[in-house]
């Protein structure tokens, strides 16, 4: 069983489409991140939801909105894409009620690319 | 602000030889986790090795370990006996003891390892 899933793994789209990534984990998990790897392959946080809520959100354009309809699931919506956008898109999960040092776990990622 | 370090962009290593990846960083903290991930051309990441910095002893996973300096915030990674599928990007990554739902990871530029046949 795949513990964090990513769909889709690969999107290939134009500049100006919306588009979304789902994750989801069946780790039973109360936290949920969205991370990007850019072109040079730095990794860097965008997002972090706990029990459906909004705990961070870094300095990321409002093009970019995430959606937690349970706590099991985290999506990305991206509305008019741009050039910049390419990248691959990490999805993670980890337990922060009573673990301190829990891991996060990541998803197989999606490589986005817009043409 | 925290800050992850890491200087080597590429190291190669003879199969079946030792290589240590460094990694520093800058924190204000004194309670957090540091992290080694590795990333094959999968792109999937992994875990390979975790340690506390209350934790004197250095963490140990089989042919991985890593050496510690807290007071001179360094973690490096140590791999013996390399294998041809320890080929990959290494992460360096920091991570505050908040127990909170802020700890995000923040992570180095990566250390692309390459192993030699």
């Amino acid at each position: 069983d795949t513990a964090v899933s990513q769909t889709p793994k690969y999107l290939v789209t134009q500049m100006g489409n919306d588009k979304s990534i789902k994750c989801e984990q069946n780790l039973g998990h109360d936290t949920m991140y969205w991370y990007k790897q850019d072109s040079k392959k730095f990794l860097k946080i965008m997002f972090s939801y706990n029990n459906k809520e909004l705990i961070i959100n870094e300095t990321v354009p409002n093009r970019f909105s995430p959606k937690s309809p349970d706590k099991a699931h985290l999506n990305l919506h991206i509305n008019s894409l741009e050039l910049g956008d390419s990248a691959v898109y990490f999805c993670a999960s980890s337990q922060i009620q009573g673990l301190a040092g829990s891991e996060q776990y990541f998803g197989p990622g999606t490589r986005l690319t817009v043409t | 602000a925290q800050t992850v370090t890491q200087s080597q962009p590429e190291m190669s290593v003879q199969e079946a030889e030792t290589v240590t990846l460094s990694c520093t960083y800058d924190t204000s903290e004194s309670d957090y986790y540091l992290f080694w991930y590795k990333q094959p051309p999968s792109r999937q990441m992994i875990l390979v090795i975790r340690q506390e910095a209350y934790k004197q002893q250095n963490a140990t996973e089989n042919r991985f370990s890593v050496n510690f300096q807290k007071a001179a915030k360094s973690f490096s990674l140590k791999i013996s006996d390399s294998q041809l599928g320890d080929a990959a990007m290494y992460f360096c990554a920091y991570r505050r003891d908040y127990g909170g739902a802020t700890n995000k990871l923040i992570f180095g530029t990566g250390t692309l390892l390459a192993v030699q046949p």
